[in-house]
């Protein structure tokens, strides 16, 4: 079965810091999709990324960017120098079976908290 | 609005009483997704619905919870006889037929059983 692992609850750093958020993924698919979403103190979900597992080419936008090896199944993502306005809670995602529309299945989390 | 309208935004209801909500697709979607937020908690997959078919319950508690997805309209999920323990953010996302399926959420319904 899919599991999502966040290990990190809850991530503290000032502003201009780099910080990482790690994601380790559990899947017996060989093709499958990884997802980040940003939950923000209000509460909606923003989509940040979707990784399809045959593209291991390392993704950048703007500050953030995201690691993706498959050799270890993590898919960790990165933002450079941290704003405040980058406090929220991040999810990581997994979805498996691609060639149909299925559920995504989240790890639990990592609150990230920016201070001046 | 072309996103995933998702209504109430916060919904209140006593121990006991049913709990309806409501979750209009993105235009075109035919795929529905009700996720669980439990406090302090990721998302916790319940239900995938199609058009007027239940494709995967396997996260739906076994009691007093249903969804559904008509031909016409929003898909609705009901609590019914709702405890406190159902105090929670659920939240809909929606996705267009057939692969890869990316997926648009809504900004979730908050409900609190008082």
């Amino acid at each position: 079965a899919q599991k999502v692992t966040q290990a990190q609850t809850e991530i503290s750093v000032v502003e201009k810091e780099d910080v990482t958020l790690d994601c380790v993924y559990e899947t017996r698919d060989t093709t499958y999709y990884l997802f980040w979403y940003k939950q923000p103190p209000s509460g909606e979900l923003v989509f940040l990324i979707r990784r399809n597992s045959f593209d291991e080419q390392n993704e950048i936008s703007g500050r953030y960017s995201w690691n993706f090896q498959k050799s270890t199944s993590s898919f960790n993502f990165t933002i450079t120098a941290s704003q405040v306005v980058d406090s929220a809670v991040y999810f990581c995602a997994l979805k498996e079976d691609p060639g149909t529309a299925s559920k995504l299945t989240f790890g639990t989390g990592t609150r990230l908290q920016v201070t001046l | 609005n072309a996103g995933v309208m998702q209504n109430p935004r916060h919904l209140v209801r006593r121990r006991g009483q049913e709990a309806r909500l409501r979750c209009s697709p993105v235009k075109g979607h035919s795929h529905v997704y009700w996720y669980r937020q439990l406090p302090e908690e990721g998302l916790k997959f319940m239900v995938y619905l199609q058009k007027e078919n239940i494709i995967d319950e396997s996260g739906m508690p076994k009691e007093r919870f249903s969804a559904e997805f008509p031909k016409e309209g929003p898909s609705i999920l009901r609590i019914q006889q709702v405890v406190r323990g159902d105090s929670a953010a659920y939240f809909c996302a929606s996705s267009p037929r057939g692969p890869p399926g990316g997926y648009t959420f809504g900004s979730g319904t908050r409900l609190t059983v008082v």
